[in-house]
C-alpha cells in the first residue's frame, strides 16, 4: 500500500530563514511519481513539482529546492530565504503509474503547516 | 492558460438534502479526479474517470455518485447529506501518464 508521511505537523520560522519540509514515502511499485503541492490560506491546491522514480536529480527553482533520495525513500523540500507569502500548508503526494494509461490517484501526506513570521 | 473550473465555489445545504458539484477539466485532459478535504485534513481520493469511464474508486460513500459527460465535464452528486460531509471538494484533471494533476479552486460545502 502507498503511504506518505510528513512528520512535521507545523513549522514556524522568521522571515529569511531557510526551512526544510520532510517527506517519506512507501510504495511497492518501481515506477511512481512524487509531488509537492502548496495550499495557502485561501484554500486552493497549487502544484509545485513532480518527480518520477527514475529521476533522482535534485532540482532548484528560485528559492525552492527538492532533494529526492530513493535509498531513504525521501523527497524533501527546502525553501531558502523564506518569505511571509510562503506561509501555507505544504502537501507531499505519491502516485503510481498505471499500465493501461491514465494517471493514478494521489495519496497525500497529512501536510506541514508553515508559518513565516515577519 | 485554462484551469480546472469548479462550481459552485460555496454551497450551503441542510441535512438530508442533495447537492451537485460540477467540474470542467482543462481541455484535452483525459482524466478527472474528485477529492474530499475535511477541516485540517489532507485531501482524500473519492473517484476518478478516464476517457469518461470510471477508472478508480476510493473511500466514496454509497450516497455519493459521479459521472463524466461527453464534453468531459464531471458532476459529483451527493444525497442524504450529513454534517460530516462538510468539506472542501476538489476536482483535478490530468493528461495521463506522468503528468501532474491540476486542481480546481474547490467547492466548499457546508451542511447545517
Amino acid at each position: 500500500a502507498q503511504k506518505v508521511t510528513q512528520a512535521q505537523t507545523e513549522i514556524s520560522v522568521v522571515e529569511k530563514e531557510d526551512v526544510t519540509l520532510d517527506c517519506v514515502y512507501e510504495t511497492r511499485d518501481t515506477t511512481y511519481y512524487l509531488f509537492w503541492y502548496k495550499q495557502p490560506p485561501s484554500g486552493e491546491l497549487v502544484f509545485l513539482i513532480r518527480r518520477n522514480s527514475f529521476d533522482e536529480q535534485n532540482e532548484i527553482s528560485g528559492r525552492y529546492s527538492w532533494n529526492f533520495q530513493k535509498s531513504t525513500s525521501s523527497f524533501n523540500f527546502t525553501i531558502t530565504a523564506s518569505q511571509v507569502v510562503d506561509s501555507a500548508v505544504y502537501f507531499c503526494a505519491l502516485s503510481e503509474a498505471l499500465t493501461q494509461g491514465g494517471s493514478e490517484k494521489l495519496v497525500f501526506g497529512k501536510g506541514t503547516k508553515l508559518t513565516v513570521n515577519p | 492558460a485554462a484551469g480546472v473550473i469548479q462550481s459552485p465555489r460555496h454551497l450551503i445545504k441542510e441535512k438530508r438534502e442533495t447537492a451537485t458539484l460540477k467540474c470542467y477539466p482543462i481541455p484535452r485532459h483525459d482524466t478527472v479526479y474528485w477529492y474530499q478535504q475535511g477541516p485540517g485534513q489532507d485531501p482524500q481520493f473519492l473517484i476518478s474517470f478516464y476517457e469518461k469511464m470510471q477508472s478508480d474508486k476510493g473511500s466514496i460513500p454509497d450516497r455519493f455518485s459521479a459521472q463524466q459527460f461527453s464534453d468531459y465535464h464531471s458532476e459529483l452528486n451527493m444525497s442524504s447529506l450529513e454534517l460530516g460531509d462538510s468539506a472542501l471538494y476538489f476536482c483535478a484533471s490530468g493528461a495521463g501518464g506522468s503528468q501532474p494533476q491540476h486542481f480546481g479552486d474547490g467547492t466548499r460545502l457546508s451542511i447545517l
